[in-house]
C-alpha cells in the first residue's frame, strides 16, 4: 500500500537556522507529493506540492524536490523564523480508480526560538 | 473566494450519542473528503464524495457515514459514539478529485469532537 515516513520530532531550531525535515514515501503508481502545515488550533494549509519527478515545489522560502530515485520529498528552508513554528505534514496522493485520497505522514513539530 | 467552512467548530457529546458535522466546500469544488486526526493515529482518510456519490472509503466502521448534497455541501455522521471517536475532523475540498491525484485539497479549520 501507500505510506509516508517523516522524521520524528520535535525539531527545535534557533531563528535564522537552516531547516530540513525528511520525508520518504512508498507508493504504487505515480504519486503527487505535498507538504501541509498546521498551526495550533487550525486546519491544514497547503505549503507546497510537486506532481512529477524532479519537480521543485516552493512557497514562503520553503522548498522540496520530488526525488523518484530516492523516493523522497524533503522540506528545506534556509532561514527559519519564530512564525514558522507549527506541525508539518508530508503527504502523497495517487489516483485510485476514479478518486484520489491523501496519505499523510505522522507530522513533524517544529519549534523555533529566538 | 471563501475557503472551506466547517460547523460546528467544537462539540461535546457523551458515549452512545450520535453527531452530525457539516462542511461547505470552496465555491465550484465538487469533491469533498473527510479526515480524522488523533494524536495516536494521526491523519486518517474517512471517505470522499463527488456529485452526491461516495467514491472512496477508508477503513472505518459503519458507524461513520456521510452524504453530499446537490450544492456539494457535505455532512458526516457518527452514530453510537465511543470515547475513541474524540478527534479533530477535517473536511477538504477540491475541484473534482481526479486529475491523477495532482489536485490540491483545501482544508477547513476542522470540528473538534470530545466524547465523554
Amino acid at each position: 500500500g501507500n505510506s509516508v515516513t517523516q522524521m520524528e520530532g520535535p525539531v527545535t531550531l534557533s531563528e535564522e537556522a537552516f531547516l530540513t525535515i525528511n520525508c520518504t514515501y512508498t507508493a504504487t503508481g505515480y504519486p503527487s507529493l505535498f507538504w501541509y502545515v498546521q498551526y495550533p488550533g487550525e486546519g491544514l494549509q497547503l505549503l507546497l506540492k510537486a506532481t512529477k519527478a524532479d519537480d521543485k515545489g516552493s512557497n514562503k522560502g520553503f522548498e522540496a524536490t520530488y526525488r523518484k530515485e530516492t523516493t523522497s520529498f524533503h522540506l528545506e528552508k534556509g532561514s527559519v523564523q519564530v512564525s514558522d513554528s507549527a506541525v508539518y505534514f508530508c503527504a502523497l496522493s495517487v489516483r485510485t480508480g476514479t478518486a484520489s485520497k491523501l496519505t499523510f505522514g505522522t507530522g513533524t513539530r517544529l519549534q523555533v526560538t529566538l | 473566494k471563501a475557503g472551506v467552512t466547517q460547523t460546528p467548530r467544537y462539540l461535546i457529546k457523551t458515549r452512545g450519542q450520535q453527531v452530525t458535522l457539516s462542511c461547505s466546500p470552496i465555491s465550484g469544488h465538487r469533491s469533498v473528503s473527510w479526515y480524522q486526526q488523533t494524536p495516536g493515529q494521526g491523519l486518517q482518510f474517512l471517505f470522499e464524495y463527488f456529485s452526491e456519490t461516495q467514491r472512496n472509503k477508508g477503513n472505518f466502521p459503519g458507524r461513520f457515514s456521510g452524504r453530499q448534497f446537490s450544492n456539494s455541501r457535505s455532512e458526516m455522521n457518527v452514530s453510537t459514539l465511543e470515547l475513541g471517536d474524540s478527534a479533530l475532523y477535517l473536511c477538504a475540498s477540491s475541484l473534482d478529485g481526479i486529475a491523477g491525484g495532482r489536485e490540491t485539497q483545501y482544508f477547513g479549520p476542522g470540528t473538534r469532537l470530545l466524547v465523554l
